[in-house]
């Protein structure tokens, strides 16, 4: 089955600095990767998502880009705020609503 | 967007009792739902998948007697943990995918679950 990794584990910043999270998966019919921000006791929401046809996309201040031969996939956050200061995970599927493989989050923590 | 509703929220139970947690599409129907348990600072565990009208699909591991899916409806399923453990305290979610294979997953709120 899939097998989602996802570094750093812990990420802390500056506010105003930007935040880079990093994921990689294991089986190569993945093709929809979404990422979910989640705070402490609350369900995850989703942030911002990518599809295996692109390589990058931005919402604002995220970002994610998509490697499919590397089988990589990275979260960027710019201009970090400490409202961003949650946990982040990554997540794979072979789309068309089957199940999500969630990588094991990064608890990311804005400092003023 | 759509919507999903969990309940309880939260609940206590004495050990070997069962609980029963709701998962409802508000305002969609879903024909596959998927339950998830969480424990603290881990990551979100897929349990099984729970498709309409059918038995459910656990991943392995998971112990299919002692969590009970039923999901009977377009907009209902419902996780019974049966002879509940301290073990099994932990956080359940749920989510539930539009109709018409939409990639996007939708959670409810999720259930804090505490055996005593």
């Amino acid at each position: 089955g899939e097998n989602v990794e996802q570094h750093p584990s812990t990420l802390s910043v500056q506010e105003g600095d930007s935040a880079v999270i990093k994921c990689t998966y294991s089986d190569s019919a993945s093709n929809y990767f979404p990422w979910y921000k989640q705070e402490l006791g609350k369900r995850p929401q989703l942030i911002i998502d990518i599809r295996s046809n692109v390589g990058e996309k931005k919402d604002q201040r995220i970002a994610v880009t998509l490697n499919k031969t590397a089988k990589h996939f990275s979260l960027h956050i710019t201009e970090t705020q400490p409202e961003d200061s949650a946990v982040y995970f990554c997540a794979a599927s072979t789309g068309g609503g089957n199940k999500l493989t969630f990588g094991t989050g990064t608890q990311l923590k804005v400092e003023l | 967007g759509a919507v999903v509703s969990q309940h309880p929220s939260w609940v206590i139970c004495k050990s070997g009792t069962s609980v029963k947690i709701e998962c409802r599409s508000l305002d969609f129907q879903a024909t596959t739902m998927f339950w998830y348990r969480q424990f603290p600072k881990q990551s979100l565990m897929l349990m099984a998948t729970s498709n309409e009208g059918s038995k459910a699909t656990y991943e392995q591991g998971v112990e299919k007697d002692k969590f009970l899916i039923n999901h009977a409806s377009l907009t209902l399923s419902t996780l019974t943990v049966t002879s509940a453990h301290p073990e099994d305290s932990s956080f359940y979610i749920c989510s539930a995918v539009t109709p018409g294979g939409r990639t996007e997953a939708f959670f409810g709120q999720g259930t804090r679950l505490t055996v005593v």
